[in-house]
């Protein structure tokens, strides 16, 4: 089914360990973006991409990186985790600007930093 | 810059109860307007949207109008169901941009 698919949809890590949180899409979205949710907090852009090539920060970027090669897949690093980094990491895209451009999310990757 | 504001739940409801969550916005220009829902455990989904003043966006039950003069969006149903328990972000997205502006979110609890 098209869509947007995130992996894995759950990770434990230690302090100081890294990892890469995946995201593909095949709608042949332009734009794709990461968000951390937290209780209380409501979503925060982490970083987002415009096109392949093209990456940017947003709110929350630090601690994290992006890169986006292809228009497929928009992976987010974690360098060396925290325990402020605990949270629920969505994935989420768009096709270009003009119209109502409704985001479609994945489900969501949930991280414990310990 | 732009902001959407929501009222803060939880918002408890008995099965069957009218629905009123509140949404108003701030924006330059002419933004699109939307309602997402997110059930338990799941990623976010398109509930409703509108494109321009006095639309009504509707679906599964629910309705919201774009009103312009009072920079509101609210959502409301008529008859909420316990399958209806879960989170409501109201969302704009200014006209030209990729980046949307989200709520809060307001959780909803619907009690048999």
């Amino acid at each position: 089914n098209a869509g947007v698919t995130q992996t894995p949809k759950f990770q434990v890590l230690k302090t100081g360990q890294s990892m890469t949180l995946q995201c593909a899409q095949d709608m042949n979205h332009e734009y794709m973006s990461w968000y951390r949710q937290d209780p209380g907090m409501g979503l925060r852009l982490i970083h987002y991409s415009v096109g392949a090539g093209i990456t940017d920060q947003g709110e929350v970027p630090n601690g994290y990186n992006v890169s986006r090669s292809t228009t497929e897949d928009f992976p987010l690093r974690l360098l060396s985790a925290a325990p402020s980094q605990t949270s629920v990491y969505f994935c989420a895209s768009s096709p270009p600007p003009g119209g109502a451009n409704v985001l479609t999310f994945g489900a969501g990757s949930r991280l414990t930093v310990l | 810059g732009n902001s959407v504001t929501q009222m803060e739940g939880p918002v408890t409801l008995s099965e069957e109860a009218f629905l009123t969550i509140n949404c108003t916005y701030t924006a330059t220009g002419y933004p699109s307007l939307f309602w997402y829902v997110q059930y338990p455990g799941e990623g976010l989904q398109l509930l409703l949207k509108a494109t321009k003043a006095d639309d009504k966006g509707s679906n599964k039950g629910f309705e919201a109008t774009y009103r312009k003069e009072t920079t509101s969006f609210h959502l409301e149903k008529g008859s909420v169901q316990v399958s209806d328990s879960a989170v409501y972000f109201c969302a704009l997205m200014a006209g030209g941009s990729y980046i949307p502006t989200f709520g809060r979110g307001t959780s909803l609890i619907v009690h048999p």
